[in-house]
């Protein structure tokens, strides 16, 4: 299985800044996945960060809101863009691995004040 | 359109009891994917079980055990023998198949079902 970590793992930030989240895995992977789970809510699909491309975003998700990173095979980084409240969530980093396979970071936490 | 519905918002059981977790799925593909994940009160995600559509037996793991039938398209999860330790968020989820029929990593979830076992 892979080894997902992310930073932070959790943070509190000012209505109008920026967090950058990152997430490291211990192997190359070719798709990762930022997903957000807002409380005590379930897990939605942000985007989808493929390597060497443009990241493919959800619905209701802009990459002017969320810029992703994707610089190499096992690492990504997700900036959520002038917070607001209603951006306090969990972000959670996946890779889909060997055999179907699919696993997720520990979570970013992230409270805007 | 995919869609998960864990219809079973909370449940609440005395330790030693059986419980099961309730998961229907809706899916216009014949090729998909079938999770359970585990969210303690940590807050990370655990992999419990991967399911593909053309793989009906049921599975058993320990205390857990899985009964997949296509004909009512569910996916229950049961917990034989409840422990403190099982209280507990459980999301089941569906991945659509993508190029090769693998798994392409995009899992639609459902709302989650909070188990609390009391001792």
């Amino acid at each position: 299985s892979a080894v997902i970590s992310q930073k932070p793992s959790r943070d509190i930030c000012q209505r109008g800044t920026s967090l950058t989240i990152q997430c490291q895995v211990d192997s190359q992977v070719t798709m990762m996945f930022w997903y957000r789970q807002q409380p005590g809510q379930s897990l939605t699909l942000i985007a989808t960060a493929n390597q060497g491309s443009e990241a493919t975003y959800e619905s209701g998700f802009v990459i002017d809101k969320f810029p992703i990173s994707r610089p190499n095979l096992t690492f990504s980084t997700l900036t959520v863009s002038n917070m607001s409240p209603e951006d306090s969530s969990i972000y959670l980093c996946s890779v889909a691995g060997g055999v179907n396979e699919q696993f997720f970071g520990p979570g970013t936490r992230l409270t805007v004040l | 359109a995919q869609k998960v519905t864990q219809a079973q918002t909370e449940i609440s059981v005395v330790e030693k009891e059986d419980v099961t977790l309730d998961c229907v799925y809706e899916t216009r593909d014949t090729t998909y994917y079938l999770f359970w994940y585990k969210q303690p009160p940590s807050g990370e995600l655990v992999f419990l079980i991967r399911r593909n559509s053309f793989d009906e037996q049921n599975e058993i793991s320990g205390r857990y055990s899985w009964n997949f039938q296509k004909s009512t398209s569910s996916f229950n999860f049961t917990i034989t023998a409840s422990q403190v330790v099982d209280s507990a968020v459980y999301f089941c989820a569906l991945s659509e198949a993508g190029h090769g029929s693998s798994n392409t990593g995009k899992l639609i979830f459902g709302q989650g079902t909070t188990l609390q076992v009391k001792p």
